[in-house]
């Protein structure tokens, strides 16, 4: 069974920098894309990038390019998503997922529970 | 970015009725159209890829349809685990982008 962990709700001054986790199981961790999906209080879903750990190719969305780093780490099968300085603005669910497409842009076919983020003075 | 469109924004609907979500996208993007279910506070669900293929494990109640701009999604029985938010998603260029989500409630 396959298997997205997250890590755990956070709550951030701006500014701040975080790192939130996401382990998978139950798949071939180094040959599947693991994207990321913000979702901001009572919004829509929005793609932000994805990577494929085998080579660690990393595709962004323009909109989040320069404001967030995606990474994976095949030894202990978790990738990452990073900020250097939070902004309020930050503030969401951000779910990982996984894609078993030959392409990055391909379905998020498994997902996993979110971790929410809180940025506030 | 490619711009998805949905309708209605939200509806109510009976067990057991048919139910009809249109999706449009703002230039064509061939059958590159996905379909997802997001119960509340859960994370969302692939349903129906390439416009018209069910996913493994989904209900055969679901189902997908279009190409190029038009996409239909449809729920052939209204079941009442079937409450939710169904979101389109394009995926025919960079980046994929989601529709804005319609609102699924039982009348």
């Amino acid at each position: 069974e396959v298997q997205l962990v997250q890590s755990g709700a956070e709550v951030k001054k701006p500014g701040e920098s975080l790192k939130i986790s996401c382990q998978g199981s139950g798949y071939s961790f180094h040959s599947s894309w693991i994207g990321w999906v913000r979702q901001r209080p009572g919004e829509g879903l929005e793609w932000m990038g994805i990577i494929y750990p085998g080579d660690s190719d990393t595709r962004y969305n323009p909109s989040f390019q320069g404001q967030v780093t995606i990474s994976a780490d095949v030894s202990t099968k978790t990738a990452y998503l990073e900020w250097s300085s939070l902004k309020a603005s930050d503030s969401a669910i951000y779910y990982c997922a996984r894609s078993d497409g030959l392409v990055p842009e391909a379905a998020f076919e498994d997902w996993g529970h979110g971790s929410l983020l809180t940025v506030s003075s | 970015d490619i711009q998805m469109t949905q309708s209605p924004s939200s509806l109510s609907a009976s067990v057991g009725d048919r139910v009809t979500i249109t999706c449009q996208a703002s230039q064509g993007v061939s059958d590159y159209v996905n379909w997802y279910q997001q119960k509340p506070g859960k994370a969302p669900k692939l349903l129906i890829y390439d416009a018209s293929n069910l996913h493994t494990g989904v209900p055969s109640r679901f189902s997908g349809s279009g190409s190029g701009t038009d996409f239909i999604f449809t729920i052939s029985s209204l079941q009442p685990e079937d409450i939710g938010t169904y979101y389109c998603q394009q995926y025919d260029d960079m980046p994929p982008t989601f529709g804005p989500g319609t609102k699924v409630e039982i009348k």
